[in-house]
């Protein structure tokens, strides 16, 4: 069975910096891999996928991930931070070739200070 | 717009009791309901899958005959927590997938047991 870390639950950060969360996964099959977005009160939203090809990912409002098959890595940056982006992120992963349920980390709460 | 609503969105219920949760696809057929659970600082554990006209799959470790689940149409799913207890308050979120590449989440629910 796959698992999912991700090494930070709490990350404090002030606007305009920058932003880099880590994951990894432990799965020796082809997998693909999500970033997932939950401001408070509202539905987890997809951020990024990947699932083949360039291993750097672009995503929704700035954010990129990039694929490090050797390090089992799948970390998330954003080179500028706003105060809006304060929210949990959630690392997860599913395995390649179907739609199964997903196993997710922990999340990580980011708190964008103004 | 929301693409699966999800109901109630907190649930106090008596130990004992019964809890019914309703996941419905707003704009599609969701063939698939994928049913998670997120305990406090914990990740979306995946708890079952849901087929449209089938059994539910459970994951390992969870009880079939406490977490009923139905997928009797393409557009409604629901899981039933029976005979509560306070160990079950949790944050449960359902989850379908649409095509390979997606998932859409509803706003989970927020059930405590007293």
């Amino acid at each position: 069975a796959q698992s999912v870390s991700q090494h930070n639950h709490h990350v404090i950060l002030s606007e305009a910096a920058s932003l880099e969360l880590g994951c990894n996964y432990s799965y020796g099959g082809t997998v693909n891999l999500f970033w997932y977005v939950q401001y408070p009160g509202q539905h987890l939203q997809l951020l990024l996928k990947y699932f083949s090809g360039d291993p750097l990912v672009k995503g929704i409002k700035g954010f990129e991930a990039e694929f490090i098959k050797s390090k089992f890595s799948f970390n998330l940056r954003k080179p500028s931070v706003q105060w809006s982006d304060t929210a949990e992120y959630f690392c997860a992963v599913n395995r390649g070739g179907g739609a199964d349920g997903l196993t997710f980390g922990k999340g990580t709460h980011l708190i964008i200070q103004p | 717009g929301a693409v699966v609503s999800q109901h109630p969105s907190r649930v106090i219920c008596k130990s004992g009791t019964s809890v019914k949760i309703e996941c419905r696809s707003l704009d599609f057929q969701a063939t698939t309901m994928f049913w998670y659970r997120q305990f406090p600082k914990q990740s979306l554990m995946l708890m079952a899958t849901s087929n449209e006209g089938s059994k539910a799959t459970y994951e390992q470790g969870v009880e079939k005959d406490k977490f009923l689940i139905n997928h009797a149409s393409l557009t409604l799913s629901t899981l039933t927590v029976t005979s509560a207890h306070p160990e079950d308050s949790s944050f449960y979120i359902c989850s379908t997938p649409r095509g390979d590449t997606e998932a859409f989440f509803g706003q989970g629910t927020r059930l405590t047991v007293v």
